[in-house]
């Protein structure tokens, strides 16, 4: 459909490893949000584009953590020397920011497993 | 953005309406009042937001308190399908309105 699109939506890795989750936001989508939800939690924000830009990387936590939307459109997050404490679902969400209130599209996320 | 308190978790039988309160005491003037509900392995979905008056849509309606210290969101009609957990989030919009705090929502199980 015409969703947010998530790959991959399942990821096993060794501790350590570096590892790249992509987001396709629905297209013309000029936000784009990443969100990470541990289990039994809620999402928790991690990082904002507008564009290009990171308007809002407050929620990263820690510099092991890094994402990109070269061309504002798909994004990527990545995640360096991973631990096993970064296994999460890494859900990916894109909106209209036409107005300043409005609806979140969220995608089906990324299961990230570290061994 | 202000604190939001749910219960933990709901029961409601299919076809009579759900009510699921929220208090949110510190919300100030300009937060808005938003419902997202998550069903089971996928992402979350909007529901409704509002800021003062009640409001509803296809999916549900939302009947906040005229001091705006609580809110209800209403399913009229609930289904097997609406057995999900149901965030309710304070957010005061503007450039930052999809940096959502979500607590742990209300598990709502919809049963025959």
């Amino acid at each position: 459909g015409a969703g947010v699109s998530q790959t991959p939506s399942n990821k096993v890795t060794e501790k350590g490893k570096y590892v790249e989750l992509r987001c396709d936001p629905i297209s013309g989508h000029t936000a784009l949000y990443w969100y990470r939800q541990s289990l039994g939690q809620g999402p928790e924000f991690l990082i904002y584009f507008q564009g290009t830009g990171a308007a809002d990387d407050s929620g990263l936590p820690n510099d092991r953590f890094f994402a990109v939307r070269p061309e504002g459109s798909v994004s990527t997050l990545k995640i360096q020397r991973t631990e096993r404490g970064d296994s999460a679902v890494y859900l990916c969400a894109s909106s209209f920011l036409r107005q300043n209130t409005g609806e979140l599209f969220f995608g089906e996320g990324s299961r990230l497993t570290v061994l | 953005d202000a604190k939001t308190t749910q219960p933990t978790s709901m029961d409601c039988a299919e076809g009579r309406a759900a009510n699921l309160p929220c208090n949110h005491s510190t919300i100030s003037g300009n937060e808005y009042v938003y419902w997202y509900r998550q069903i089971h392995s996928q992402g979350p979905q909007y529901i409704i937001h509002g800021l003062k008056n009640n409001e509803t849509n296809e999916m549900a309606s939302l009947i906040i308190t005229e001091d705006r210290k609580s809110s209800t969101l209403i399913l009229p009609h609930a289904t097997l399908r609406d057995t999900a957990v149901y965030y309710c989030i304070s957010n005061a919009g503007g450039t930052s309105y999809g940096k959502l705090t979500f607590g742990q929502g209300t598990i709502l199980t919809v049963h025959p």
